[in-house]
């Protein structure tokens, strides 16, 4: 079994749709849940970065974490043309004194049709 | 711009070639980490180095080898290339774990790297 699972995709939905990816893991000592945004040959970009379970907002984007369901969430309201790119989700257990451990998903790809 | 500098952010080599990349981490980040991006593919995890010492390692072929200098900077040299290792080669950075800054990982914007 993988640490983290990620539907790949592809998604694609209209101009102002309510978006929702998800990710699941298995390792209950993951603490750090973060989502990345990735267009296309470029580096991922951090979106989203949340501590242990619950809610966090920014803007049109919604993070939720359920550590009991081991599920975390990304909602992107009013959809624009210009969120089409992969998301990745991302989790760590830190390590005291030591570099962290990250974990990945494969990634969503994502296209918002005008 | 996530402050992870990497160069080249391009290159083209043979097969048999080695090339080297180089990857300056975001100011104060003790670790950094190398992925490999092939096209369409997720990201694949090579190896960490947290304060010059290697402290993980994922799927990094032996061909590939990877250090961090004294500065903190890094790089990983990639010999003996074959056509497969055409990809995207990504360098991240992390601050201490436990920091107040928080435990997450900053990418660079990779170096694209064809084999022909």
């Amino acid at each position: 079994q993988k640490e983290v699972e990620q539907d790949p995709g592809p998604l694609s939905v209209p101009e102002g749709a309510i978006v929702s990816l998800n990710c699941t893991y298995s390792n209950s000592a993951f603490q750090y849940f973060m989502w990345y945004r990735q267009y296309s040959r470029k580096g991922p970009e951090l979106l989203m970065y949340t501590y242990s379970s619950g809610n966090k907002e920014d803007g049109r984007f919604t993070a939720q974490v359920d550590k009991s369901s081991k599920y975390i969430s990304l909602f992107i309201r009013d959809s624009q043309p210009s969120d089409s790119a992969t998301y990745l989700c991302a989790m760590s257990a830190p390590i005291r004194n030591t570099g962290n451990q990250f974990y990945f998903g494969t990634g969503t790809s994502l296209t918002v049709i005008p | 711009d996530s402050g992870v500098t990497q160069t080249p952010k391009h290159l083209i080599t043979a097969t048999g070639q080695r090339v080297t990349l180089r990857c300056s981490p975001r100011s104060g980040d003790l670790s950094v980490y190398w992925y490999q991006q092939s096209l369409d593919q997720g990201l694949q995890f090579l190896i960490q180095y947290y304060n010059g010492e290697e402290r993980a390692k994922g799927n990094i072929l032996e061909r590939f080898s990877a250090q961090q200098f004294p500065d903190l900077h890094s790089e990983l040299n990639l010999s003996s290339l074959e056509l497969g290792d055409s990809a995207l080669y990504f360098c991240a950075s992390s601050p201490l774990a436990g920091s107040l800054s928080g435990n997450t990982i900053y990418f660079g914007e990779g170096s694209w790297l064809t084999v022909v």
